[in-house]
């Protein structure tokens, strides 16, 4: 089983900052990494897949990257309504797996 | 677009069967190449994926839960189901039913539905 390691569990953040979630996997999962957000009482929703490719709706401050093992989500200029738990996710072999979570607050 | 939706009992006794129905509407469950799957989160924790189902019926399950899961389409309803056997207080959770893009991150999701194992 391919093992997610999300960083940092938790981030508390001023609107307009810079947020950097990392995600690193047990092994090379080629570019099969792909990120959600999560507002309490909601479903995850889709934010990038394949590590880096956009997702249509989805802000242009969301913006992913890397690949192999080491992944990266970016939050340019968060906003408010950005206070979320975000999960990264891997569909590179069975089982699939999900990372333990970041929540992000707003200062 | 496509939409599902969730439906079962919210409440379960220990040692019984947990059996959840997902609706697939804006679009035929057997048409495209698709994942159907199931994935739960307990409240406050993560999210751990149950199993899924292909277009063509083929199935996958995480070897976590495998021994006591099954997927299932009922393609004229437009529907795909699980079970869970033998459950215990530890499958309590809010569980999903999601499809993918075609062999790739569930996008598609259900609004979740909350099911608790207790007497």
């Amino acid at each position: 089983e391919i093992v997610l390691t999300q960083s940092p569990d938790f981030q508390s953040v001023t609107p307009k900052e810079k947020v950097t979630i990392t995600c690193r996997a047990s092994q090379s999962i080629g570019s099969s990494l792909h990120w959600y957000q999560q507002k309490p009482d909601q479903s995850p929703k889709l934010l990038i897949k394949y590590a880096s490719q956009s997702i249509s709706g989805v802000p242009s401050r969301f913006s992913g990257s890397g690949s192999g093992t080491d992944f990266t989500l970016t939050i340019n200029s968060l906003e408010a309504e950005d206070a979320a738990a975000y999960y990264c996710h891997q569909s590179s072999s069975l089982p699939l797996t999900f990372g333990g979570g970041t929540k992000v607050e707003i200062k | 677009q496509v939409q599902l939706q969730e439906s079962g009992p919210g409440l379960v006794k220990p040692s019984q069967t947990l059996s959840l129905t997902c609706t697939v509407s804006g679009g035929s469950i057997s048409s495209g190449n698709y994942y159907w799957n199931w994935i739960r989160q307990p409240a406050g924790k993560g999210l751990e994926w149950i199993g899924r189902i292909y277009t063509s019926g083929g199935t996958n399950y995480n070897p976590s839960l495998k021994s006591r899961v099954t997927i299932s389409v009922a393609t004229s309803k437009n529907q795909f189901s699980l079970n869970v056997s033998s459950v215990t207080a530890a499958d309590t959770a809010v569980y999903y039913c999601a499809r993918d893009l075609g062999a790739g991150a569930p996008a598609y999701w259900g609004q979740g539905t909350l099911v608790t194992v207790s007497s």
